[in-house]
């Protein structure tokens, strides 16, 4: 299947500063980006959907400024979480697919963020 | 709202057996329903999709989809350690991807 890579796969920050995920579909490319956030124990919640060249739609109560999605090409998609907080420590996921999702998403391998 | 549910389970099932996992959903619109494997730490992988009605085979795997009642099931035939995993259902319905919370299957040997 198709491979969407995702990097860093950990990253450790402290309070207060800003982290970016990047995603990359390597041999499709991803008219449409999806990025999960998953607590431990639950199931993946979509934070926001992303397509190529226009604004993020985000969903309900996931705010915008402080999960800036970016989704400047075809193969790219990051998300950046702006002044971190511990309770954003959290496994962030993206998926690349089509919209409507009426086929296989494919992940990445999931970024696990922890904020000191 | 639309809904899917599935038993949080743990489902534990000995090893060799039929493991069965079932999810319900709300939406009579809905169209495409997945079945994806995750294992601790790691993103979900697409095991099975079914459109239609019926039942899919797959190796050892079987989507059994029946939109008159509203449920899609997984079945895993010779059940082995490896399967031992979080479970997640996913729907799509306007335009829109629903996932279940999943169901934690247990293999025992």
């Amino acid at each position: 299947g198709a491979v969407v890579s995702q990097h860093p796969s950990w990253v450790i920050c402290k309070s207060g500063t800003s982290v970016k995920i990047e995603c990359r579909s390597l041999d499709f490319q991803a008219t449409t980006m999806f990025w999960y956030r998953q607590f431990p124990k639950q199931s993946l919640m979509l934070m926001a959907t992303s397509n190529e060249g226009s604004k993020a739609t985000y969903e309900q109560g996931v705010e915008k400024d402080k999960f800036l999605i970016n989704h400047a090409s075809l193969t790219l998609s990051t998300l950046t979480v702006t002044s971190a907080h511990p309770e954003d420590s959290s496994f962030y996921i993206c998926s690349g697919g089509t919209t409507p999702p009426d086929g296989e998403l494919f992940f990445g391998e999931g970024s696990r963020l922890t904020v000191l | 709202q639309k809904e899917v549910e599935q038993n949080s389970g743990p489902l534990s099932v000995p090893e060799g057996a039929i493991a069965s996992l079932n999810c319900t959903y709300s939406d009579r619109g809905s169209q495409s329903f997945f079945w994806y494997r995750q294992y601790s730490g790691k993103s979900p992988e697409l095991i099975m999709f079914i459109y239609s009605n019926g039942d899919k085979e797959d190796g050892r795997f079987t989507a059994q989809l029946n939109k008159a009642s509203q449920y899609v099931s997984l079945l895993i035939r010779d059940s082995q350690p490896s399967d031992s995993a979080t479970y997640l259902c996913a729907v799509t319905a306007h335009y829109q991807l629903i996932w279940g919370a999943g169901t934690k299957l247990i293999i025992k040997p």
